[in-house]
């Protein structure tokens, strides 16, 4: 069974820090995507990287997917309180898609 | 932007019964899934549907859980007798291709609530 491992599982910071979530695989995904979650919803795609050491930015959030394919970060920078939510990288195996473990951050003004 | 349509949004029912969760998938997809996520757990697989069929399924899909597509529209999950454990909040999900790359869309799912 194919194992995403976050970290931190959870993050609380003031606005303005910086900060990075870690996405840990010891199996390559032929693609990684990364979600946010917010309460009492469904997860919302935020990026989908493909090839290996590609680095995708949006807005203020940096993507980085690991050159082997293993892993993947998420960087912000000057978290904002909109950012609060569950970040949850997926990695694709065929049919589905295997969820990490949840990042929650929670950023106070 | 389109979305998957899930109902209801809550479902309270007692262990042994029946349920059904509804989605109404976004209509020109043709990939369908089915995810949960138990509390402060993570959200797991439960099944993938393509071309009127069962794709994959994980082992938390026994013999308790069905899917239907019943009428071109409707991606249904049944869980025939439903136990204490399967309390979690179902996510349906479609795409247009499939994994591999493709954005999957999410519903805002059910929170079953088994007593």
């Amino acid at each position: 069974t194919q194992l995403l491992e976050q970290s931190p599982q959870f993050l609380s910071i003031q606005e303005g820090e910086n900060l990075t979530v870690y996405c840990n695989s010891s199996s390559v995904f032929s693609s990684l995507q990364w979600y946010r979650q917010e309460p009492g919803e469904g997860p919302v795609l935020l990026v989908t990287v493909v090839t290996g050491g590609e680095v995708k930015k949006l807005k203020r959030l940096t993507f980085q997917f690991g050159d082997a394919r293993k892993d993947s970060s998420l960087h912000i920078t000057a978290a904002q309180p909109g950012d609060t939510g569950l970040y949850l990288c997926a990695g694709d195996d065929t049919d589905k898609l295997i969820f990490g473990t949840g990042t929650r951050l929670q950023v106070f003004p | 932007e389109p979305e998957v349509t899930q109902t209801p949004s809550h479902q309270v029912t007692q262990m042994g019964q029946e349920v059904i969760l509804r989605c109404v998938p976004i209509s020109n997809h043709l990939y369908f899934y089915w995810y949960r996520q138990i509390l402060g757990q993570k959200v797991e697989f439960l099944v993938s549907f393509y071309n009127n069929e069962i794709s994959e399924k994980s082992e938390i899909f026994d013999d308790q859980f069905s899917v239907e597509r019943p009428d071109g529209s409707n991606f249904t999950l049944k869980i025939r007798s439903t136990k204490l454990e399967d309390s979690a909040m179902y996510f349906c999900a479609s795409s247009v291709f499939g994994t591999g790359g493709e954005k999957l869309f999410f519903g805002s799912g059910t929170q079953l609530s088994v007593l």
